[in-house]
């Protein structure tokens, strides 16, 4: 059974800077993409980016490009995502996906990781 | 980037309606996109791909169809549980979303 599981809630002062983590299991982590995508309170889903665990390649959302880094560790089956700069507008829960079981598309998500940034 | 366009924002009907949700592309897309359905607190559920293939496990009550720049979602006769926001989704060259049609209960 495939799982994603995301670290706990987070809370972080203005300009400062937050990673998560998102651990799998049942599947082969470095075979597929893992992505992230961000919700705020009350609005849509923005996909932010995404990384090959095989080679560490990473894409971006030009949103996302300046203050977004992805990363993962293939010996933990583990993916990261660290915002720099924070602010208040990046008050939001935050997810993991992976592309593994729909060809490019999302079926298996992490639990989100709620990150709220307040003074 | 592609900026996809959903309407109605939001569509209220009654249990047993059929619901016709809209999604057009500012390029067109060949048939690469997705619809997803989201409840509040729970994270997005993948509905269709690849424009008209169902998910594995999603009703037939849901199908998809369109292609190059306009696409439509349609819930066939909705069911309780079907109240939520959908949102499609396109993977072309990189990923995004549109800004969701919320179905609510009449």
């Amino acid at each position: 059974e495939v799982h994603l599981v995301q670290s706990g809630a987070e809370v972080k002062k203005p300009g400062a800077t937050v990673k998560i983590s998102c651990k799998v299991s049942g599947y082969t982590f470095i075979n597929y993409y893992m992505n992230w995508v961000r919700q705020a309170p009350g609005k849509g889903l923005e996909w932010m980016g995404r990384i090959d665990p095989e080679n560490g390649e990473t894409q971006y959302s030009e949103k996302f490009q300046a203050r977004v880094t992805i990363t993962a560790d293939t010996s933990k089956d583990t993916a990261y995502l660290e915002v720099s700069s924070l602010r208040s507008e990046d008050t939001a829960v935050h997810y993991c996906t992976t592309d593994y079981g729909s060809g490019s598309y999302y079926v298996y998500w992490g639990q989100g990781t709620l990150v709220t940034v307040s003074s | 980037e592609i900026v996809l366009t959903q309407s109605p924002a939001t569509l209220s009907l009654s249990p047993g309606e059929r619901a016709t949700l809209s999604c057009r592309a500012s390029q067109s897309l060949g048939s690469y996109l997705a619809w997803y359905q989201q409840k509040p607190g729970q994270a997005p559920r993948l509905l269709i791909y690849d424009a008209s293939s169902r998910a594995t496990g999603i009703p037939a009550r849901f199908s998809g169809s369109g292609s190059g720049t306009d696409f439509t979602l349609t819930i066939s006769s909705l069911e309780p549980e079907d109240f939520a926001i959908y949102y499609c989704q396109q993977r072309s060259p990189l990923f995004t979303f549109g800004p969701g049609t919320k179905v609510d209960i009449k």
